[in-house]
């Protein structure tokens, strides 16, 4: 099981101010990463899954950049708005992706009106 | 239906009791995970099916849990003997594997009395 690591731990923003947060994992042997939003009451929903170092990906004002060789990845949120307000978790695959998903403890989001 | 199914989605029961929580994933899906989520805690990883490999049991927390998968679908997670720590929301996800991104229930919320 891959040791992943986010930070911040928790993050309070303004409404309309942007931020970003970090997935720190093993680079060796990488197959994917995934990105999942989990809403307090509700299940996590998949955001992105990035397998290619220098990807970058986009839904909406929610972005994401993955360096494979270093081993981290950055999640960006423009103009937050309180509906952002969630707990993001990232979760690195290794080897042939047969390894199971394992997340980290996330970063929690508060973004005030 | 189309997405993951759980039952019970909310279970109590008495210390020292066994409880069963069942998940119906997607038709098709290969994947099935089962995390669970202690109060204040993050998604923790308990067991991992794949295709009709040996589940990945490393994420269970005693030999009191035990999981089993029926004809590569219908999976039943089975709690012995419960303690109050085992107090948690129970989350099946299913998946293709690897690249493809999971797809979660709504949980099975378990209080021990």
């Amino acid at each position: 099981i891959l040791n992943v690591e986010q930070s911040p731990q928790s993050l309070h923003v303004q409404e309309g101010d942007s931020t970003n947060f970090t997935c720190s994992f093993p680079s060796s042997n990488f197959y994917a990463l995934h990105w999942y939003r989990w809403e307090t009451a509700k299940s996590p929903e998949a955001l992105f899954v990035m397998t290619l170092n220098g990807d970058e990906k986009k839904k909406g004002r929610i972005s994401a950049t993955l360096n494979t060789k270093e081993g981290y990845s950055y999640l960006y949120i423009k103009g937050s708005q309180p509906e952002d307000s969630a707990t993001y978790l990232c979760a690195p695959c290794s080897g042939s992706g047969n390894t199971p998903l394992v997340f980290g403890k996330g970063t929690r989001l508060s973004v005030i009106a | 239906g189309a997405g993951v199914s759980q039952s019970p989605s909310n279970k109590v029961t008495e210390k020292g009791k066994d409880v069963e929580l069942r998940c119906d994933p997607i038709s098709g899906h290969t994947a099935l995970y089962w995390y669970r989520q202690s109060l204040g805690q993050g998604l923790e990883f308990l067991i991992y099916f794949q295709g009709n490999s040996a589940p990945d049991k490393s994420g269970l927390p005693s030999d009191r849990f035990s999981a089993e998968r029926t004809g590569g679908s219908v999976s039943t997670l089975t709690i012995q003997r419960t303690q109050q720590e085992d107090s948690a929301v129970y989350l099946c996800a299913s998946g293709t594997g690897g690249v493809r991104e999971l797809f979660f229930g709504e949980g099975s919320r378990l209080t021990v009395l």
